[in-house]
């Protein structure tokens, strides 16, 4: 199994250029969630689905959109990115039923910086 | 406010024991976790607790949970320098969602 994918794992954009941050799962997983990890922030929660057609906003949802048509993917998209948005962006999946046992499965990550 | 806090560094010796102490504030949290993060790399589940344990041990983790105080700890025996990496706890205030602390930066020297 993949696990969870995530593309591109670099990406540097101009103030005001919109772009989609990919993630993809292959576990049947039914949430998915994307956070975002800045220097001494932890990881802050930005939007999260409970299953296909289901979205709901996070701590930190304003600039960021994101839809939910299938099962495997939940991308992430930047409608004007702002230097505020430079971080490090985690895509994170689970079965809602055993979230303890098995907690999210992360991405690797996409670094983004936006000059 | 903060939910989950966490002391944000650690520096110990190899073959020390280590222990990384988190504080939250949602008493109707089910369960409560620890995850690893390596350098350039996502986050793994290290353990987990239910809110009704007090204590559990995983191999060379131990996690102690004291729900009056809503403090969690996580000790690692035998700390190695493979084990330097930034620990989160982590609370499921919220069914399917976790909200994490900061982080504790663990660094193991030789």
């Amino acid at each position: 199994n993949a696990g969870v994918t995530q593309t591109p794992k670099f990406q540097v954009l101009k103030t005001g250029q919109s772009m989609t941050l990919q993630c993809a799962q292959d576990m049947n997983h039914e949430y998915m969630s994307w956070y975002r990890q800045d220097p001494g922030m932890g990881l802050r929660l930005i939007h999260y689905s409970v299953g296909a057609g289901i979205t709901d906003q996070g701590e930190v949802p304003n600039g960021y959109n994101v839809s939910r048509s299938t099962t495997e993917d939940f991308p992430l998209r930047l409608l004007s990115a702002a230097p505020s948005q430079t971080s490090v962006y985690f895509c994170a999946s689970s079965y809602q039923a055993n979230l303890a046992n098995y907690g999210y499965t992360f991405g690797s990550g996409t670094r983004l910086t936006v000059v | 406010g903060e939910d989950v806090e966490q002391s944000l560094f650690l520096s110990v010796r190899e073959g020390d024991s280590s222990v990384i102490n988190c504080t939250y504030t949602d008493s109707s949290s089910t369960y409560l976790y620890w995850y690893k993060q390596e350098p350039g790399a996502g986050l793994q589940l290290l353990t987990y607790i239910f809110s009704n344990m007090d204590m559990k041990q995983d191999q060379r983790l131990t996690v102690l949970l004291n729900k009056k105080d809503k403090h969690l700890s996580l000790r690692i025996a035998d700390t190695q320098t493979g084990d330097s990496a930034i620990y989160f706890c982590a609370e499921s205030p919220g069914y399917s969602t976790l909200t994490f602390g900061k982080g504790t930066m663990l660094l193991v020297s030789p």
